[in-house]
């Protein structure tokens, strides 16, 4: 079964730094590229950033780039994220989910999606 | 920046279908992905390029894409459907994946 476990969230004070991980099992991770997604309290789904699948290229939305990092270790089946500088706005579930890609290393949809891991930034 | 249209709310009847739109511009040249978000859970894809069905994904549910507008489309829809819907697309202008800002579907 393909699985994706989140670890690493919780409360934080403003600027801040918390690193997120994601422990996937069920599939032949080195192979995929892989996703962060957010989901603040009562809001929609807000795309953090990619990485594919040899780590090559970097994706970051707006909203995190030079505040955040993505990175993977193929060999230990983990996705990381971490976070520096963290605001209020940041406070969210985070989701790390498989890519499944067409056309491009990063062109595509994302399928599973672990259970998130909850990050409250608050002083 | 590229950005995706939904309506907030579709209300619908059970045994009637919904209609969930996307617009975006020029959404057509694009490949739409929809998710479905039940209260508390992860969201899982129900379509994606456009038209495609996941394995266990019931037959109900169907996609379409053209022009400026991309539709889900739920059939004889069920109280178990109720749930928040999200498009979602990849734009390779600014290598960004982009959501849009989903549809509650209530279940009347």
């Amino acid at each position: 079964e393909v699985q994706l476990v989140e670890s690493g969230g919780g409360l934080v004070k403003p600027g801040g730094t918390l690193s997120l991980s994601c422990a996937a099992s069920g599939f032949t991770f080195s192979a995929f590229t892989m996703t962060w997604v957010r989901q603040a309290p009562g809001k929609g789904l807000e795309w953090v950033a990619s990485i594919t699948y040899s780590s090559n290229y970097m994706y970051y939305a707006d909203s995190v780039k030079g505040r955040c990092t993505i990175s993977r270790d193929n060999a230990k089946n983990s996705l990381f994220l971490q976070m520096d500088s963290l605001r209020a706005e940041d406070t969210a579930m985070y989701f790390c989910a498989r890519v499944l890609t067409y056309n491009t290393d990063s062109e595509g949809w994302f399928v599973p999606w672990g259970q998130g891991t909850l990050v409250t930034v608050s002083s | 920046s590229y950005m995706l249209t939904q309506p907030p709310s579709v209300s619908v009847a059970p045994g009637e279908t919904a209609t969930i739109t996307c617009g975006g511009k020029n959404i057509g040249s694009k490949s739409v992905n929809w998710y479905q978000q039940r209260p508390g859970q992860a969201p899982v894809v129900v379509i994606y390029i456009n038209n495609d069905r996941p394995s266990g994904i019931p037959e109900r549910f169907s996609g379409s894409n053209s022009g400026s507008t991309a539709t889900l489309t739920i059939s004889r829809v069920e109280a178990g459907d109720e749930a928040d819907y999200y498009c979602q697309v990849w734009d390779s202008g600014t290598d960004h994946f982009i959501f849009g800002g989903g549809t509650k579907l209530t279940v009347l």
